[in-house]
């Protein structure tokens, strides 16, 4: 099956300093790629969509500045949490899938901590 | 009142002992799915389904359409099967974005 990695696979650091998460799709291209914030014992909650090439479109109450989301290539899309806070503290999943195919194929999860 | 909505939240069970999750839903969809996070916090995808009846294993999805509803049953549970399983639909056509029920937290005890 379609195989997402997610990189760091967790994380702890400094308030004020930015940290970036990779999401990447192994064995397929994906053309959209979600972002996802879980807290504990709750859904997922959808922060923002990227298509390949353009711009992210964010979810409503989600701060585009805060959480900068980039997705180069087929393959990879990236968020960075910038100048992290406590509150920031969560568990981020990213997920991808092809060109007007539904199925979402998850990667295994950011666990982030900022102190 | 949630565009998804799953029952029960939490459910404890027996080993071997036949597990239905029930989803209800509001909203006109084009596909639901049933996935499963593992409490490491991985999520696997288990069905997709926009019609009838699908089984994988131990597993069984069923969908009706006219009745807004899904089921997600697993025969002969075991503990490794303890984990939240969420239902989640592509809302009308062409949606690629999930919109997720609140989990069912599932524990199979030996």
């Amino acid at each position: 099956g379609a195989v997402v990695s997610q990189h760091p696979s967790w994380v702890i650091c400094k308030s004020g300093t930015s940290v970036k998460i990779e999401c990447r799709s192994l064995d397929f291209q994906a053309t959209t790629m979600f972002w996802y914030r879980q807290f504990p014992k709750q859904s997922l909650m959808l922060m923002a969509t990227s298509n390949e090439g353009s711009k992210a479109t964010y979810e409503q109450g989600v701060e585009k500045d805060k959480f900068l989301i980039n997705h180069a290539s087929l393959t990879l899309s990236t968020l960075t949490v910038t100048s992290a806070h406590p509150e920031d503290s969560s568990f981020y999943i990213c997920s991808a899938s092809t060109f007007s195919y539904n199925e979402q194929f998850f990667g295994p999860g950011t666990r982030l901590t900022v102190l | 009142k949630n565009e998804v909505e799953q029952s029960p939240q939490n459910l404890t069970a027996q080993e071997g002992e036949f597990i239905t999750i029930n989803c209800s839903y509001s909203v006109g969809i084009s596909a639901l799915h049933w996935l499963q996070q593992h409490p490491g916090g991985g999520i696997v995808s288990l069905f997709m389904l926009s019609s009838g009846k699908k089984k994988h294993g131990r597993l069984i999805a069923t969908i009706n359409i006219q009745e807004k509803h899904s089921s997600l049953h697993i025969t002969a549970s075991h503990p490794r099967d303890s984990a939240v399983y969420i239902c989640a639909v592509n809302r009308g056509q062409g949606a690629q974005k999930l919109v997720f029920g609140q989990g069912t937290r599932l524990t199979i005890n030996p």
